[in-house]
This record gives C-alpha cells, structure tokens and sequence, in this order.
C-alpha cells in the first residue's frame, strides 16, 4: 500500500518570495511522484513528473521538484511565486505495472499575497 | 487535441435517487479512471477501466458503479445517493498501454445531494 503525506495543509507568502511545498510518500515497490495544481472550481492539472533518471524536475513556470529516495520525499518548489500561483496542490503516487491508482495526499492551498 | 470532458458540469439531486455521469477521455487514451474528492477525505480512487473491462478498484460501495464503451466513454453510477455523496467527481484519461500511466484530469462533475 502507498500513502502520501503534505506536510502544510497552508503555505501563505508574499508575491516574489521563494516557496517550498513538503511532500513525503510511503511505499513498499518502486513508485512514480506526481505534482498536481487545482485552481478554485477546476479539476487537476499535471504540474511535474518523476518517473526515473534525473532527480531534479522542473515545469514549464518556474516549479521544481527533486525526489530523494532516501527520505522519500518529493518537495516542490518555486523560487519566486506570483499572484497567480495561488491554487491548492497535491502530490500523488502512483505505483508500476498495471494498477493506474493513483494516492494522492490532502493538499497544501499555496496563497500569494500583493 | 481536446482534454478530458465531463457532463455535467453541476447537478443536484435527492437523496435517494441514482445519478450518472459521463466522461469522454483523450483521444487515443483507453484507460479512465474515477475519482471523488471531498473536503473531508480529499481525493479517493474510485476504479479504473481500461479497454471496456474495471481494472482497479477503490475502497468504496457497491452503489457506485461504471462501464466503459467501446469508444473508451466511461460512465459511472451512483445509486440511492446519500448526503455524504456530495462531492466533486474527477474522471481521469491514460494511454492506458505499457508505461507510466499519466493521467489527465477533467474539470470534474460537481454533485450536491439534498
């Protein structure tokens, strides 16, 4: 069985100052890490993937996040944030071969504020 | 290429009646997976189908159900709603082949049940 932990359930900051978003994951077999964003009354876009190789990930806007196997954590990270990064992200595991279930963790609302 | 729709957007209904909703995939992604997401219990997987056949299934009644269509559209069911079936449904489209797995989520089926 998987699980995935958030850390914050709220991370506040100001506009242009750096963030992290904690994410730790417990499994028994090799995973796949996902970061999810969700902005209000929408469904879930794909933010990054690992997969395997490199541990370092980045997104197209400014999000990175690095797997350490060993302290099986997946955090996020931005280092300067906008306005419009305010959205609740979720990290997800998801497990190999053929069972596409994906567990996700309860979320961290990221709010920017001016 | 169009994302992963889902009809409809909003519904109300009684406690006691049954409901359907409908997700069209990715084209090209045979595999749809379902899932429910509450404040309370975040998101929960609900099953998965892949090429018409339920390949993973979650931790929730047999009120719920599904199918899949030879056109990959995937439907599920609830049947004799409950209050606590209020939620936001999630439908999710993967290739579905070898591989990762990534899934692709929809804007979600927002259900309120009085």
């Amino acid at each position: 069985a998987q699980s995935v932990t958030q850390l914050d359930s709220q991370v506040p900051v100001f506009e242009e100052a750096p963030v992290e978003l904690r994410c730790n994951y417990s499994s028994s077999v090799s995973v796949y890490l996902f970061w999810y964003v969700q902005y209000p009354n929408q469904g879930l876009q794909l933010l990054l993937k690992y997969l395997s190789g490199s541990t370092l990930v980045e997104s197209i806007n400014g999000f990175e996040a690095e797997f350490n196997k060993s302290q099986t954590s997946f955090h996020l990270r931005k280092p300067s944030v906008h306005i419009s990064d305010t959205a609740e992200y979720f990290c997800a595991v998801k497990g190999g071969g053929s069972n596409y279930k994906l567990t996700f963790g309860k979320g961290t609302l990221l709010t920017v504020n001016p | 290429k169009a994302g992963v729709t889902q009809t409809p957007r909003y519904l109300i209904k009684t406690r006691g009646q049954q409901v359907t909703l409908s997700c069209s995939p990715i084209s090209g992604h045979r595999s749809v997976s379902w899932y429910q997401q509450t404040p309370g219990q975040g998101l929960q997987f609900l099953f998965e189908y892949f090429s018409e056949t339920q390949r993973n299934k979650g931790n929730f009644p047999g009120r719920f159900s599904g199918r899949q269509f030879s056109n990959s559209r995937s439907e599920m069911n609830v049947s004799t709603l409950e209050l606590g079936d209020s939620a936001l449904y999630l439908c999710a489209s993967s290739p579905g082949g070898a591989g990762v797995g990534e899934q692709y989520f929809g804007p979600g089926t927002r259900l309120t049940v009085t």
